[in-house]
């Protein structure tokens, strides 16, 4: 089993749907979630940062993280074609920085 | 958010060759920075931590020899891969991890390897 497990998709919505990605895990010790969208050929880029439980909004974007379920989620409202990319959830047991990555969700809005 | 810089942004070299590759933190201090190494559609998988000043840590399966770190300063590191190969041709990223009360990863553009 992974530590980290992420549907990699591909994922089509159209355009202004709610979108849903999520991620499960396995190690209890993971304390720092992030979620990262990375373009074709482009390095990944920091989107949400939680740590420990609960909710955090900035945006359209909306990252929940529950540790008892082992699950987090991260919402895009109003999806854009210009949000289509592939979307990585990342997580730490510590803040040394090892990350840990879930495979990607590729989505795709359309216009 | 913070800015980090990789060149070459694309290198073709020959079989047998070295290749060198640099990370840059452009506007903030990284006393820690990782090397990641990404196949198509596939995840990142971490290389290696480099710490300023100090030896990288590398993750297991991983040859320290081949794949040469250096952390000469707090906003650059190098990876070096020596005596390349077709199957060491991947997609190469950085990230630089920003010190302070928060815990933030940033990561660089990448570097395409081709090896032929």
């Amino acid at each position: 089993q992974k530590e980290v497990e992420q549907d990699p998709g591909p994922l089509s919505v159209p355009e202004g749907a709610i979108v849903s990605l999520n991620c499960t895990y396995s190690n209890s010790a993971f304390q720092y979630f992030m979620w990262y969208r990375q373009y074709s050929r482009k390095g990944p880029e920091l989107l949400m940062y939680t740590y420990s439980s609960g909710n955090k909004e900035d945006g359209r974007f909306t990252a929940q993280v529950d540790k008892s379920s082992k699950y987090i989620s991260l919402f895009i409202r109003d999806s854009q074609p210009s949000d289509s990319a592939t979307y990585l959830c990342a997580m730490s047991a510590s803040n040394t920085g090892k990350l840990i990555f879930g495979q990607g969700t590729t989505l795709q809005v359309k216009p | 958010g913070a800015v980090v810089s990789q060149h070459p942004s694309r290198v073709i070299c020959k079989s047998g060759t070295s290749v060198k590759i640099e990370c840059r933190s452009l506007d903030f201090q990284a006393t820690t920075m990782f090397w990641y190494r990404q196949f198509p559609k596939k995840s990142l998988m971490l290389m290696a931590t480099s710490n300023e000043g100090s030896k990288a840590t590398y993750e297991q399966g991983v040859e320290k020899d081949k794949f040469l770190i250096n952390h000469a300063s707090l906003t650059l590191s190098t990876l070096t891969v020596t005596s390349a190969h077709p199957e060491d041709s991947s997609f190469y990223i950085c990230s630089a991890l920003t010190s302070g009360t928060t815990y933030e990863q940033y990561f660089g553009p990448g570097t395409r390897l081709t090896v032929t």
